[in-house]
């Protein structure tokens, strides 16, 4: 079945970079693209971005341009997403979710990572 | 960039009851909107794609409709298990925002 595992909760300080990994299993990976959503608490859902996993391009949300890059592993079928001169803002829940190529809604999410921020 | 604009932000309503959920574009979707629950703690899941089509295992009382600017969420007979918030997802021209969401809560 298909799944989205993402790595686990991370604490940082103000003004590091966190990196989020997204493994994704049964399906071939190269055929969606993975998006990033963010959660702060008690707040909606706030779309980040995507990556095609077949040839790397991505897309960012304005506001995350120049902070956060996209990248992914073809050989373990792991996305990643990485937030750069983090502050307090950034704390939230980071979400990964794929978007099978010719649809435009996201079928499966991962289970979401937990990045505090806290100095 | 598209803005949406979802209404109710809450809601409360009686198990057996119809509620409807709106959200509206600022610019025509076509059908690209689909809708979410998310129950405390966890990711969201998809209810509905492409305005109107129900999403494999999703029960039958819920329900998407609309084209354009214009969408809604129906859930027909409320059940206990439906309460969570619901978000509309919309893809336009390369870019997708979230409606601000509706707690949908149970009397």
């Amino acid at each position: 079945q298909v799944q989205l595992v993402q790595s686990g909760a991370e604490g940082e300080k103000p003004g590091a970079s966190v990196k989020v990994s997204c493994k994704a299993s049964g399906y071939t990976f190269t055929d969606c693209y993975i998006h990033w959503v963010r959660q702060a608490p008690g707040q909606g859902l706030e779309w980040m971005g995507w990556i095609s996993t077949k040839r790397g391009g991505t897309k960012y949300a304005q506001n995350f341009q120049g902070r956060v890059t996209m990248t992914r592993d073809t050989s373990t079928s792991t996305a990643y997403l990485e937030i750069n001169s983090l502050t307090s803002d950034d704390m939230a829940i980071y979400y990964c979710a794929r978007q099978f190529s010719g649809s435009y809604y996201l079928d499966y999410w991962g289970q979401g990572t937990l990045v505090t921020v806290s100095s | 960039d598209i803005q949406m604009t979802q209404s109710p932000s809450t809601l409360s309503a009686s198990v057996g009851d119809r509620v409807t959920i709106t959200c509206r574009a600022s610019q025509s979707l076509n059908t690209w909107l689909a809708w979410y629950q998310q129950k405390p703690g966890k990711a969201p899941k998809l209810l509905i794609y492409e305005a109107s089509s129900l999403d494999s295992g999703v029960p039958s009382r819920f329900s998407g409709s609309g084209y354009g600017t214009d969408f809604t969420l129906t859930i027909n007979s409320l059940q206990p298990d439906d309460s969570a918030t619901y978000f509309c997802h919309q893809y336009s021209g390369n870019s997708w925002v979230f409606g601000q969401g509706t707690k949908v809560e149970i009397k």
